[in-house]
């Protein structure tokens, strides 16, 4: 059981550039997440979507973007990266409606110089 | 706006002790309350989930309980051992939307002294 993978582990960019966190899920999970987290704090939302082709704006979604063609797969993209953006990176998924237990990944530790 | 608080920040306790890490929410519409291990440079580990109708959950030497009117949720570590060590994170289910995002406290980092 995979559950949620995400990769890379570990990433540097330069300021400016753009990449793709990737996080794909193997349980048939309807809605997913990304969150991130920076030193001493907890998780905050960036994006969620409920079902393939529905995504939307959480806590702190400004310099990302997401999509969702399939039910597996959530990148998010990081365009002109920044130093705001160094913090770790977590996806999660969640078989369905609220109540339902989160599963999360290993995360995706980005630094911006 | 739900705020969610962890307290205290950072706990230090010898092998074998008993404690309990507290987590405090401002608004108590909420769907469940999930208590997170996470350890570090780690993904987080889901403890212990308790549904918004439950009083409690427990899972080997944890006890997670939940009172919504007082807006307040216990993680109850028995026995600690060194491999306890970790940072616990509460979240709450966003109870204004369907939709399962969570809202998280900041964490309490534990140290379990041999």
């Amino acid at each position: 059981n995979a559950g949620v993978t995400q990769t890379p582990k570990f990433r540097i960019l330069k300021i400016g550039q753009s990449m793709t966190l990737q996080c794909t899920q193997d349980m048939n999970h309807n809605y997913m997440y990304w969150y991130r987290q920076d030193p001493g704090m907890g998780l905050k939302l960036i994006y969620y979507s409920v079902g393939a082709g529905i995504t939307d704006k959480g806590e702190v979604p400004n310099g990302y973007n997401v999509s969702r063609s399939t039910t597996e797969d959530f990148p998010l993209r990081l365009e002109l990266a920044a130093p705001s953006q160094t913090s770790v990176y977590f996806c999660a998924s969640s078989y369905g409606r609220a109540g339902t237990e989160a599963f999360f990944g290993q995360g995706t530790r980005l630094t911006v110089v | 706006k739900q705020e969610v608080t962890q307290i205290p920040a950072a706990l230090s306790v010898p092998e074998g002790e008993n404690l309990v890490l507290n987590c405090s929410f401002t608004d108590s519409a909420i769907y469940n309350l999930q208590w997170f291990r996470q350890d570090p440079g780690k993904g987080l580990t889901s403890l212990l989930l308790i549904q918004s109708s439950q009083r409690e959950q427990t899972s080997g030497r944890l006890n997670a309980s939940l009172d919504k009117s007082s807006g307040r949720s216990t993680l109850y570590i028995a026995a600690s051992q060194p491999g306890d060590s970790a940072t616990y994170l509460c979240a709450l289910g966003d109870g204004s939307s369907n939709t399962g995002k969570l809202i998280f406290g900041q964490g309490t980092t534990l140290q379990v002294k041999p």
